[in-house]
């Protein structure tokens, strides 16, 4: 079936610009994540849903991210006036979240490379 | 919250011999390890996982061993490919019960021809 799926795949900005950034996760899965990868380190959480529920946002550096999922599937990221320090790969990931058993495999889009100028 | 410190951060054996990679965390309640495979300019993927109640899984070459007391992992390659080459990440739940999980900060691994 269909994996994560996530667009643009590339996204050049100029400093200040508003970009959004959108996931569409794998039908039926119930928890979808954010995460942001900077060149040569591991994804860093940005935040977390279940369903249309936020419920963890902890990781968003500034509040100049937002992210919203407000049907339970499709999920957009948000950055207002990006910075230069904004610049890494983007990356959503989806998981099943099962009734009995919490830590589904977590399955990754291919990101989106966000560059600001 | 987590903390997973993994290491080396490159790793360069010769085709045909075996890769380690080893990581520990700071929680003793975490109970799920996955390790997952990056290929450059390609999304994480999954290739093991393992949960607190076993010792050790593996999956034809690739092995992960656990030692809760301890509070490390490891992630054992035999027979190591060419396209064994990738970056490789391990994680444990960002807290107790956690969907959320924490990466550690990688493994370059190169395999030598």
């Amino acid at each position: 079936g269909a994996g994560v799926s996530q667009s643009p795949r590339y996204k050049v900005a100029k400093r200040g610009q508003d970009v959004a950034l959108r996931c569409d996760p794998i039908s039926g899965h119930v928890s979808l994540f954010w995460y942001q990868q900077a060149l040569g380190q591991g994804p860093e959480f940005l935040t977390y849903f279940q369903n249309e529920a936020q419920l963890d946002k902890s990781g968003l550096p500034s509040d100049r991210f937002f992210a919203e999922r407000p049907e339970g599937s499709v999920s957009t990221l948000k950055i207002q006036r990006t910075q230069q320090e904004d610049s890494a790969v983007y990356l959503c990931a989806s998981s099943l979240a099962s009734p009995f058993q919490v830590q589904e495999t977590q399955y990754f889009g291919p990101g989106t490379r966000l560059l600001v100028l | 919250g987590e903390n997973v410190e993994q290491h080396p951060s490159t790793l360069s054996v010769q085709e045909g011999d075996s890769a380690v990679i080893k990581c520990t965390y700071s929680d003793s309640a975490s109970n799920y390890f996955p390790w997952y495979k990056q290929e450059l300019g390609k999304r994480p993927q999954l290739i093991i996982d393992i949960r607190s109640n076993v010792g050790e899984k593996k999956d034809q070459r690739i092995a992960v061993t656990l030692n809760k007391t301890a509070k490390h992992f490891s992630l054992h390659i035999t027979e190591t490919q060419p396209e064994d080459s990738a970056v490789y990440f391990c994680a444990a739940p960002k807290d107790e019960g956690d969907d959320k999980i924490i990466f550690g900060k990688g493994t370059r691994l190169h395999i030598l021809p």
